[in-house]
């Protein structure tokens, strides 16, 4: 059964550092997301993307975050300059598109990246 | 903007017994979908049920099925002949129907957490 796919899995970093999480989307997939789940809190939605283009960001993907789909697979989501309330876990999820874009397809999640920021 | 609200942090129940998980949300909106996802301590998230909001019928996957209250705003989550791998968070989330600012955006509740007694 095709799945999305994140790596690393686990990844350490210094503050104010740059990270880079990688997703592979599920193929026929065309929509492609990043959510974020902070240990012990609920799971936040970060961006949406569609068609190369950023569909739909929260008030917490501001200008340290962004998203980047630089070949026919990978669907990357940066973040410039990391602070210590990036520590989180970050699940990268991907729906397929229909020709009727009013039908809402489910989200299929990856494992997710879990980034500690010292 | 829509909320999900779960108001059990935390449930039990005996092995081969059956559980309900509780689930409100607010929307100003008349089409849309609801979802359950598990999260095991793996923390991946993974897609338990889907309703879409027009559908009168209540969704039912194997053991699991849903209340869907569309004039309450209820959404609640039915184990039956509950099983140790049903041990969990269980996440409920709403996500508009697609068109519109909020395309495929899933808003989670703060999830509750399953305990299952062998």
């Amino acid at each position: 059964e095709p799945e999305v796919t994140q790596t690393p899995s686990h990844q350490v970093t210094q503050m104010g550092q740059e990270v880079i999480l990688r997703c592979v989307p599920i193929s026929n997939h065309l929509y492609f997301y990043w959510y974020r789940q902070i240990l012990g809190q609920k799971v936040e939605f970060l961006v949406s993307f569609y068609n190369n283009e950023i569909s739909e960001k929260s008030e917490i993907f501001d200008d340290q975050f962004s998203v980047e789909r630089p070949d026919g697979s990978n669907f990357t989501l940066k973040i410039r300059s990391t602070k210590l309330e990036d520590s989180a876990m970050y699940f990268c999820a991907s729906s397929e598109a229909l020709l009727n874009r009013l039908i809402q397809e489910t989200q299929y999640f990856g494992p997710g990246t879990r980034l500690l920021v010292l | 903007a829509q909320t999900v609200t779960q108001s059990q942090p935390e449930m039990s129940v005996q092995e081969a017994e059956t559980v309900t998980l509780s689930c409100t949300y607010d929307t100003s909106e008349s089409d849309y979908y609801l979802f359950w996802y598990k999260q095991p301590p793996s923390r991946q998230m993974i897609l338990v049920i889907r309703q879409e909001a027009y559908k009168q019928q209540n969704a039912t996957e194997n053991r699991f099925s849903v209340n869907f209250q569309k004039a309450a705003k209820s959404f609640s989550l039915k184990i039956s002949d509950s099983q140790l791998g049903d041990a969990a968070m269980y996440f409920c989330a709403y996500s508009p129907l697609g068109g519109g600012t909020s395309y495929g955006k899933l808003t989670f509740g703060q999830g509750t957490i399953l305990t299952v007694h062998p």
